[in-house]
């Protein structure tokens, strides 16, 4: 009865390799994000998805995808791996009208080696 | 620019103790300004929350302190305990323009409780 999860909890590849990260949340909540944390712990919000619309998107490389099948999930690709893509990326879900109340997955650890 | 300023950047506490958190900010559209708390391994978990139309909320041993004029809030831990040890984030968010739909996080603050 997870209420918002992600998989992989870890992730470790090479440069230049592709990889996905999914979440999903049953909250029923119609707002999801991205989030990067790094090494410092501070969380900066990479995208933010409304109702499967794109709402928020920050400065981030355009390596990074995300992509939304339906309002429960929320899923980022990143292509080309860099070094300085090793971070902590967290989803998060939020009713629509209450974005200050998030509600945050595990994490996945990603390392590129 | 960091919308969301906090300090300290760390804090050591005594079991027992209280544990102050202090943030500021400058945009007056920000009208809602949440405290979040994450442990090693773990997502960000809501803790507590306040609007600007209240000066202080307190939900068992935590309370925000809220300063509308000053443009600065704070988290106030009682009889801290170890099991505080985590790293506390103060955020806000806000109805309109570039406030809407998003959380503004502060730096975060590592709080360890000796016990």
């Amino acid at each position: 009865d997870t209420a918002v999860s992600q998989t992989p909890k870890y992730l470790v590849t090479q440069m230049g390799n592709d990889k996905s990260i999914k979440c999903e949340q049953n909250l029923g909540h119609d707002t999801m994000y991205w989030y990067k944390q790094d090494s410092k712990k501070f969380l900066k919000i990479m995208f933010s998805y409304n109702n499967k619309e794109l709402i928020i998107n920050e400065t981030v490389p355009n390596r990074f995808s995300p992509k939304s099948p339906d309002k429960a999930h929320l899923n980022l690709h990143i292509n080309s791996l860099e070094l300085g893509d090793s971070a902590v990326y967290f989803c998060a879900s939020s009713p629509g009208d209450r974005s200050y109340e998030q509600y945050f997955g595990p994490g996945t650890r990603l390392t590129v080696t | 620019q960091q919308q969301v300023k906090q300090s300290p950047q760390s804090l050591i506490v005594q079991k027992g103790g209280i544990s102050i958190i202090n943030c500021a900010y400058e945009n007056t559209a920000f009208d809602y300004f949440p405290w979040y708390q994450q442990f090693p391994g773990k997502g960000p978990a809501l803790l507590i929350a306040i609007r600007p139309d209240v000066s202080e909320k307190k939900e068992g041993r935590f309370t925000i302190s809220f300063n509308k004029s000053a443009k600065q809030f704070s988290l106030h831990i009682m009889d801290s305990q170890p099991g505080d040890s985590a790293t506390y984030f103060c955020a806000a968010s806000g109805d309109r323009g570039s406030t809407l739909g998003r959380l503004y996080f502060g730096r975060g603050t590592q709080l360890t409780v000796w016990p």
